[in-house]
């Protein structure tokens, strides 16, 4: 079945550090990809997405390039903010007709000053 | 525009009992669908409503049901609640069901079953 694997966290980097959070998914067909971000006590918020293969997403400066190659969508920030601590999720449409998200179990980003 | 919005925020209940969530859809979007997160991990679908009609269902048991009304609003209901239903319950909304469009959260129920 559809499914999607992140690094395991916690992640713990210094401000302005580089940022790279694996994601690869196994799905049927080429699902549309997503990055949402979780602050503590708040519901998701959509960071970013990508539709089809070699798409670029990006915001707030991450980015993620939806690789059909090697079926990933690694999210990358070339210097962090203290700000950017949260719980950041990989997520991919799975197959049918529902458009349901299938998520990837989670990465704790710490961002220490 | 208004985002997704949901109630109650939280909500404590006992083993056995029924609860009913809430949740209003951004404006535009005709498709809301449910997730269950637990502690700790990633949301799961529980299922998708799109006009009024529930087009599609994720492993969760019958007990676990669902409305959309004319206005596009929705809600989650919960029969004979067990230990494990305790988590965040999150809605989302969206303009329709395709692969390309984007689900918006709404920032989540959170309930505890005792």
């Amino acid at each position: 079945g559809d499914s999607v694997t992140q690094m395991e966290g916690p992640v713990t980097l210094s401000e302005e550090a580089f940022l790279t959070i694996n994601c690869t998914y196994t799905a049927t067909g080429y699902p549309s990809l997503f990055w949402y971000v979780q602050y503590p006590g708040e519901g998701l918020q959509l960071l970013l997405k990508a539709t089809k293969a070699d798409d670029k997403g990006s915001n707030k400066g991450f980015e993620a390039t939806y690789r059909k190659e090697t079926t990933s969508f690694h999210l990358e920030k070339g210097s962090v903010q203290v700000s950017d601590s949260a719980v950041y999720f990989c997520a991919a449409r799975g197959s049918g007709n529902t458009g349901k998200l299938i998520f990837g179990q989670g990465t704790t980003l710490q961002v220490k000053p | 525009e208004t985002g997704v919005t949901q109630s109650p925020t939280h909500l404590i209940k006992t083993r056995g009992q029924q609860v009913t969530l809430r949740c209003s859809s951004q404006s535009g979007h005709n498709t809301v669908s449910w997730y269950q997160q637990a502690l700790g991990q990633g949301p799961q679908f529980i299922f998708q409503y799109y006009r009024e009609e529930e087009n599609g269902r994720g492993n969760f048991p019958p007990r676990f049901s669902g409305l959309q009304f004319p206005n596009y609003s929705s809600e989650l209901n919960v029969n004979a609640l067990e230990l494990d239903d305790s988590a965040l319950y999150l809605c989302a909304s969206s303009r329709d069901f395709r692969n390309s469009e984007t689900q918006y959260f709404g920032p989540g129920t959170r309930l505890l079953v005792l």
